[in-house]
């Protein structure tokens, strides 16, 4: 299967610090990334949607300014979170799919973060 | 707005037992629907996607059904094993970029 991966794996980091996470995919193009939240105990909240080259879109109540995402490449997406305070501790989850598939999105194995 | 919801929430049961997790969509206009099995503190696993047009997908002791029109879909778990233990999610696919995600089932199957 489709292999998606995440750097880092986890980060801690001070409040008021950018950090960005990384999203690959090993071995297909990826058209389109999605950056997923996931809260304890809690289902995954799409973030928004990244497709190559272009501006993403963001899901309602996402800040657009705080989480930075770019695709820059058909392998590679990054999220950026800035100025980060402790109410951004996080797992964040990256998928990835491949053009013109509704097909399954394949999964990154997640970053957690963590802002003192 | 899709809202995909899962019961039960958490389940314990004995190795060997078959158990059946459920999922029930709110909006029956789905792609295909999928489940998958997180660990703590780690990604997603793909278990099982079922497409709109398919009633049910089976894969070693993991079967999982789809009835659409009623906006349902159950995994079913044979022979549970200690292993199994893990969050189970169920997935909705309303579209080109749409995955709504489930609460989760949090089972833990016990020696």
């Amino acid at each position: 299967g489709a292999v998606v991966s995440q750097h880092p794996s986890r980060v801690i980091c001070k409040s008021g610090t950018s950090v960005k996470i990384e999203c690959r995919s090993l071995d297909f193009q990826a058209t389109t990334m999605f950056w997923y939240r996931q809260f304890p105990k809690k289902s995954l909240m799409l973030m928004a949607t990244s497709n190559e080259g272009s501006k993403a879109t963001y899901e309602q109540g996402v800040e657009k300014d705080k989480f930075l995402i770019n695709h820059a490449s058909l392998t590679l997406s990054t999220l950026t979170v800035t100025s980060a305070h402790p109410e951004d501790s996080s797992f964040y989850i990256c998928s990835a799919r491949w053009a013109d598939s509704q097909e399954t999105q394949y999964f990154g194995p997640g970053t957690r973060l963590l802002v003192l | 707005k899709q809202e995909v919801t899962q019961i039960p929430a958490a389940l314990s049961v004995p190795e060997g037992e078959n158990l059946v997790l459920n999922c029930s969509f709110t909006d029956s206009a789905i792609y295909n629907l999928q489940w998958f099995r997180q660990d703590p503190g780690k990604g997603l696993t793909s278990l099982l996607l079922i497409q709109s047009s398919q009633r049910e997908q089976t894969s070693g002791r993991l079967n999982a059904s789809l009835d659409k029109s009623s906006g349902r879909s159950t995994l079913y778990i044979a022979a549970s094993q200690p292993g199994d233990s893990a969050t189970y999610l169920c997935a909705v696919n309303s579209g080109y970029s749409t995955l709504t995600f489930g609460k989760g089932t949090m089972l833990l199957v016990s020696p």
